[in-house]
Order: C-alpha cells, then structure tokens, then sequence
C-alpha cells in the first residue's frame, strides 16, 4: 500500500537550533516528493520539491530536503531555525508521469523555544 | 492576489443541511483538486478535475458529496445531509498539466452541529 510515515508527531527546538523532521514513505516506484508547510488555520504551502536530479535540493526559507533512494527517505532540514518556523509540516508524495492525487503524511507540529 | 481562493473561509451548518464550497485555481491551471483534512491528519485526497472532466474519484467521496467544474474553470463541492463527521477543512488546489505541483487555498473550515 502506498504510504507516508512522518514518525514525529511533534518537535520542539530553540530558536537557532538545526532541525531535522523525517519522512519514509511506501510506493510502487520512486515517486515525485514533496514539503509543505501549514500555519494554523491556513492551507499549505509549498517548502520544497524532489522530481529527478540532484538528490539535496533546496527549498523556500532556508529549508533543504534530501531523497535517499535506499532508505525511501526524503528528510526536511533547517541549519537555523526562526520563531517564525513554528508550524505544521508534511510531506507527501506523487506519482510519476501523470497528475494524480497526492498521498500526505499525518504531519509534524514544530515548536520553537525561545 | 493570483493564487487559489476559496470561499467560503468557514462554514457552519446543522447536521442534514447542505453545504457548497467554491473554489477558483489560479488562472492557468487547467487541474484542480479536492482534499479532506481532519484533526491531527494529513490532507486526503478527495477527487480531481483536468479542465471540465473529473478524472479520479476517492472512496472518501460518498453518494453525498459532488463536485462539479462545470467551464473548466472554477469548481463546486456540495455536501448534501451534513453529517457530524463531515466537520473538517477542506483545501482546494491547483496545477498545470505540465507541471506536477499542486498550489493549495487556504482552505474552508466546516463545522456541522
């Protein structure tokens, strides 16, 4: 079955601290992947994205992400965290070569301590 | 603001009522689509349109609801009977055919007494 695991629930960090937030996920093939970040009551934006290439990319607000094939990873990175980092994260992921649904992990709630 | 709108923002009805949701893409995106997101879940697919066909439908889609993108261009989502556990946002997003990135809206929150 095709899945996403986000096994953090929730991570709480001070304020210029790096973060590290994982994602696994389970699909046929290698799919296109995703970061979204969510503020309460808000819809998702879009942090960052995997589709071929380079397998570290970079994303919006200092946030980088790394697809490791082997270990059907695609963990989300911040050197630095900001107060203003404090939100829902998901990841999710998509099927190759035709528009279809998206599949999100439950998500990782982010603190941060002053 | 050229993003995804939706309207409206929150919503609340009394259960067995009818409730219909808007959604407008951004202008060139000929693909949009419909999610859930509950409590403490992630968003879960709903369906999805490419122009004025809708293409996929998930089993989270009853008899119930319906949606429709009657120009290709803005869509509906109508809940009829409103039940207690269809309380949740529901986020509409955007793309190109081209592309495989979906654009979300911030989103209408239901909440059905």
């Amino acid at each position: 079955a095709q899945s996403v695991t986000q096994p953090d629930i929730h991570i709480t960090v001070s304020e210029g601290a790096s973060l590290e937030l994982r994602c696994n996920y389970s699909y046929g093939a290698t799919p296109y992947l995703f970061w979204y970040v969510q503020s309460p009551g808000q819809g998702l934006q879009l942090l960052l994205k995997y589709f071929s290439g380079d397998t570290l990319v970079q994303g919006i607000k200092g946030f980088e992400a790394e697809f490791k094939r082997s270990q059907s990873s695609f963990n989300l990175r911040k050197p630095s965290v900001h107060w203003s980092d404090a939100a829902e994260y998901f990841c999710a992921v998509g099927p190759r070569g035709s528009q279809g649904n998206l599949i999100f992990g439950k998500g990782t709630k982010l603190s941060v301590k002053p | 603001d050229t993003g995804v709108s939706q309207d409206p923002r929150h919503k609340i009805t009394k259960r067995g009522q009818n409730v219909t949701f808007r959604c407008d893409p951004i202008s060139e995106h000929n693909r949009l689509y419909w999610y859930r997101q509950t409590l403490g879940q992630g968003p879960e697919f709903l369906t999805y349109f490419q122009n004025e066909a809708q293409l996929e439908k998930s089993r989270l889609l009853s008899d119930r609801f319906s949606a429709e993108r009657p120009k290709g261009s803005f869509s509906t989502l109508e809940i009829q009977r409103t039940e207690q556990g269809d309380s949740a946002m529901y986020l509409c997003a955007s793309s190109l055919a081209s592309l495989e990135t979906q654009y979300f809206g911030p989103g209408t929150r239901l909440l059905v007494l």
